[in-house]
């Protein structure tokens, strides 16, 4: 698999269960980082994780990092039909540079039903 | 908020007609990129920009592709000769360089017919 590979590739949930969605990359990072683009629009940055840090908070959002296995999860709690979107992971590998290229997965279709 | 503006938002060209991809990053931010994502595929980097140089591309960076910063707040990236598969949508993101995260802008889809 390509750096950055997203599981699942779709996800179909009823509102208020929780998302969970995992990203595997192949090389060395500095830090991985998970991006919503909702259909035709932008992506917007949700969370940056580093590769010394384990877990991370923000809001609903969770994400793990785990650096030994090579992947990260990031968990959406109590989802809102405002949720429904692709999320998709994106790794910065040179570390301590500034200016780093991301390398973006596949990502995970969301759809949150009312 | 600070955001990253791109314009035009949908670009129609013939092929191997030029085309110019205009987007003003954030204020104060100092790196600058260029991503597009082929429809169904994933975001792929093309290029990265600071200090008024280019500091990394990708082999879909050719010869055909050029990116300026003509002015304090504009970016642009140009296609000199449009090709059918150069349809995607075009983002252009910005950094301040003190974190990794990057904030990109709404895209601009290019269509070649």
């Amino acid at each position: 698999s390509q750096q950055g590979e997203e599981d699942p590739q779709a996800l179909s949930i009823q509102e208020g269960e929780n998302a969970t969605m995992n990203c595997s990359y192949k090389t060395s990072i500095n830090n991985l980082q998970w991006y919503r683009q909702n259909s035709g629009r932008g992506l917007v940055h949700l969370i940056l994780i580093r590769s010394n840090e384990r877990e991370k908070h923000s809001g609903r959002l969770r994400v793990t990092l785990d650096t030994s296995k090579k992947s990260s999860s990031l968990l959406i709690t109590a989802s809102r039909a405002a949720d429904t979107a692709s999320y998709f992971c994106a790794t910065a590998s040179l570390p301590g540079a500034a200016g780093n290229k991301l390398t973006f997965g596949g990502g995970t279709r969301v759809l949150v039903k009312p | 908020e600070p955001e990253v503006t791109q314009t035009p938002s949908h670009q129609v060209t013939q092929m191997g007609q030029e085309v110019i991809l205009r987007c003003v990053p954030i204020s104060n931010h100092l790196y600058f990129y260029w991503y597009r994502q082929i429809l169904g595929q994933k975001v792929e980097f093309l290029v990265s920009f600071y200090n008024n140089e280019i500091s990394e591309k990708s082999e879909i960076f050719d010869d055909q592709f050029s990116v300026e910063r003509p002015d304090g707040s504009n970016f642009t990236l140009k296609i000199r000769s449009t090709k059918l598969e150069d349809s995607a949508m075009y983002f252009c993101a910005s950094s301040d360089g003190r974190t990794d995260t990057q904030y990109f802008g709404p895209g601009t889809r290019l269509t070649v017919l």
